[in-house]
C-alpha cells in the first residue's frame, strides 16, 4: 500500500512570492491535514479536510489556504511569502470520522515539502 | 488548553540501555496519546498509540501506558539499538482532528 505522497520534495521561493504544495492521501483515506515543523517552533497544526472541505484551521494567518479535490488528494497554499515561512511541511491522512470514533484515527504522515524562502 | 510536555534531549545512551522518555499531558476531556518517530530527513511514522486509560499500546520493542491519574504516556524500551536514533514525538487528539505535540526528543545511540 503507498502511503502519504508529498511534492515536490524542496522549493525555493523568495520573499512575496506563492507557493503550492501537493499531497496524495493513503488509498482510502478521506481526511487530509497540513502541518508546519519550523525551527524553534516545533509542529504546528495547518488545516484539516475532510471530504472536500474545510473542517478546521490551526492560528495561522489567512494567506495561508487550501483545498481537497474530489479524489481527496490535496493543496496548500501560502501567498505573499515570508522568512519565516520557510519550514518542513508535512501532510497526513486518515480514515474520514464517519469511520469510527474520530479520536482514535491515527494519522499517517508523508515526508514533507521542505519550503525554502530567500 | 491543550498542550504535550516532553523531556528535553537529546537522550544519548549506549545500545542495549533500556529507554524512557517521559511524556505528560494537559487536556480537556479523554484525549488519544500518540508517539511519533522521525528519523533524519523523513516524516513522522506512527510508533504506537492509545486511546483510552490504562490502554498499553506497543511497537518494535517500545511500550507506553496512557495513565490518567499522572496524565502521563512515557516512552519505554528494554534494549535500544543504533538503529532506534531519530527524534521522538508525543501527541495527543481531543477531536476536530488537531493533533498537539510536544517539542520531540532527540535519542543518540551509540554503539
Amino acid at each position: 500500500e503507498a502511503g502519504v505522497t508529498q511534492s515536490p520534495t524542496h522549493l525555493i521561493k523568495t520573499r512575496g512570492q506563492q507557493a503550492t504544495l501537493r499531497c496524495s492521501p493513503i488509498s482510502g483515506h478521506t481526511s487530509v491535514y497540513w502541518y508546519q515543523q519550523a525551527l524553534g517552533l516545533g509542529l504546528q497544526f495547518l488545516l484539516w479536510y475532510d471530504e472536500g472541505e474545510e473542517r478546521n484551521r490551526g492560528n495561522f494567518p489567512p494567506r495561508f489556504s487550501g483545498r481537497q479535490f474530489p479524489n481527496y488528494s490535496s493543496e496548500l497554499n501560502v501567498n505573499a511569502l515570508e522568512l519565516e515561512d520557510s519550514a518542513l511541511y508535512l501532510c497526513a491522512s486518515s480514515l474520514s470520522r464517519v469511520h469510527g470514533n474520530q479520536y482514535n484515527q491515527p494519522q499517517h504522515f508523508g515526508d514533507g515539502t521542505r519550503l525554502s524562502i530567500l | 488548553g491543550n498542550s504535550v510536555t516532553q523531556m528535553e534531549g537529546p537522550v544519548t545512551l549506549s545500545e542495549e540501555a533500556f529507554l524512557t522518555i517521559n511524556c505528560t499531558y494537559t487536556a480537556t476531556g479523554y484525549p488519544s496519546l500518540f508517539w511519533y518517530v522521525q528519523y533524519p530527513g523523513e516524516g513522522l511514522q506512527l510508533l504506537l498509540k492509545a486511546t483510552k486509560a490504562d490502554d498499553k499500546g506497543s511497537n518494535k520493542g517500545f511500550e507506553a501506558t496512557y495513565r490518567k491519574e499522572t496524565t502521563s504516556f512515557h516512552l519505554e524500551k528494554g534494549s535500544v539499538q543504533v538503529s532506534d536514533s531519530a527524534v521522538y514525538f508525543c501527541a495527543l487528539n481531543t477531536g476536530f482532528q488537531k493533533l498537539v505535540f510536544g517539542t520531540g526528543t532527540r535519542l543518540l545511540v551509540s554503539p
